[in-house]
């Protein structure tokens, strides 16, 4: 499984984009890139996953490079309560065998 | 859709007594987890179950951790003796296995403190 790496901390201006990086320089190729994030007292929420391509949904997009090593969470317009603790996680196609790190702390200021 | 249900939300307990956890998954989802959450730290996966078998329970502490899934539906978490260091939230989620997302569908935790 993938290793990512995340930055521990970040800050947000509200209604701005929040971009979250996430290194995963070991993974394969037919590993997943996942997001999760979690709100205080509250259990991790799916947010989006991809492969290789970019991908878009109503919460988020996810930017993958060509080579795979780094990916970024793009938030296009946080709120407030988009503060929160997000996950990045690497995960093999047909496993589901989560392993979560310690994330990113994302706080969205007013 | 009913989501994950845990239960109790919150127990406090002192060393070296007992406790149990119980998790309700999505109806129909075959894949469930049961995480550990210490304050300041992502969950930790302490097993997985396919159905009512056990996938993954490599990270379970087995002298004291017990774990079931009766039927394939609900499962248990068991603590037995408590140690300080048990002191986290408990996670259960479940995933309806076969579809490709592979998402997974967290409850709101069982919060367990031990004095």
């Amino acid at each position: 499984d993938a290793k990512t790496t995340q930055p521990p901390s970040m800050d947000c201006a509200e209604g701005r984009a929040a971009n979250l990086p996430c290194n995963h320089s070991t993974i394969s190729g037919n590993e997943y890139v996942y997001w999760y994030r979690q709100i205080h007292s509250q259990g991790p929420q799916y947010i989006i996953h991809g492969l290789k391509n970019n991908e878009t949904n109503e919460m988020a997009s996810l930017i993958i490079t060509e080579d795979r090593k780094s990916s970024t969470l793009i938030l296009p317009h946080a709120t407030l309560r988009d503060t929160a603790v997000y996950y990045c996680i690497g995960l093999p196609a047909g496993t589901y065998k989560y392993i979560f790190g310690t994330g990113t702390r994302l706080k969205v200021l007013a | 859709e009913a989501g994950v249900a845990q239960s109790p939300r919150y127990k406090i307990i002192e060393k070296r007594q007992s406790v149990a956890f119980w998790c309700n998954p999505i109806s129909g989802h075959a894949t469930l987890y049961w995480y550990q959450q210490i304050l300041g730290q992502g969950p930790k996966l302490l097993i997985q179950f396919q159905n009512n078998g056990v996938v993954d329970d490599s990270q379970l502490p087995k002298d004291r951790f017990s774990a079931e899934r009766l039927k394939g539906v609900d499962s248990t978490l068991k603590i037995q003796p408590a140690k300080l260091e048990d002191s986290a939230v408990y996670l259960c989620a479940s995933s309806p296995r076969g579809l490709s997302t592979g998402e997974l569908f967290f409850g709101e935790g069982s919060r367990l403190t031990v004095l």
